[in-house]
């Protein structure tokens, strides 16, 4: 089975600081991993996915993302973090020896909200 | 716009009626997914398409709802008898097949949200 956790419901910023947003994942192999992000009445966006290669994965507006086997982890991470970031990070994680299931499994998200 | 449509984006019903919603995914995608959200959580798996082939079903989906997929194009998501816990948003993705397998993504439509009184 594969799963995803997103232990921080809100991750609270500075405009300017550096943010993370953390996930973790359990599956049987190596992990596909994704991040999604979702503006309000918005349908969920691609950021960024690891597959295989370089751990530090770079994706959209500025974000990227660290995979660590060790700690089964993928934290979203941005140097400088904006206003216009706020919105809510989806994690997803899917297990290739699923077969032929292409399906991903959601976190339950993280509410970022990067104040002024 | 090439995006992947849902429609109606709202619908509020009483407890017992029907509701369909229906997916435009993106033309040349032949895999189509739902996903159910609610307030708080993020997207559960509900059912999965490749072309017209409705290929898993999760155990969320209880036998008053229906997918279909008729043409290997849009898709239709039927929920008969509603209930109050079907509130939720409804959303639809659908994603191209690549070489590399399980690592394709997901494009998103904007949802479709159910309130049921």
């Amino acid at each position: 089975a594969q799963s995803v956790a997103q232990p921080e419901d809100q991750v609270n910023v500075a405009e300017g600081n550096p943010l993370t947003v953390k996930c973790t994942y359990s599956v049987s192999g190596n992990p596909y991993l994704f991040w999604y992000v979702q503006y309000p009445n918005r349908g969920l966006q691609f950021l960024l996915k690891y597959i295989t290669g370089d751990n530090l994965v770079k994706g959209s507006y500025g974000f990227e993302a660290e995979f660590n086997k060790s700690q089964t982890s993928f934290h979203l991470k941005k140097p400088s973090a904006l206003v216009s970031d706020s919105a809510l990070y989806f994690c997803a994680v899917r297990d290739p020896l699923t077969g032929g299931s292409y399906i991903p499994t959601f976190g339950r998200g993280t509410s970022l909200i990067v104040h002024p | 716009d090439t995006g992947v449509s849902q429609d109606p984006r709202h619908k509020i019903t009483k407890r017992g009626q029907n509701v369909t919603f229906r997916c435009d995914p993106i033309s040349e995608h032949n895999r189509l997914y739902w996903y159910r959200q609610t307030l708080g959580q993020g997207p559960e798996f509900l059912t999965y398409f490749q072309n017209e082939a409705q290929l898993e079903k999760s155990r969320l989906l209880s036998d008053r709802f229906s997918a279909e997929r008729p043409k290997g194009s849009f898709s239709t998501l039927e929920i008969q008898r509603t209930e109050q816990g079907d509130s939720a948003m409804y959303l639809c993705a659908s994603s191209s097949p690549v070489r590399n397998s399980g690592a394709n993504v997901l494009t998103f439509g904007a949802g479709s949200r159910l309130t049921v009184l």
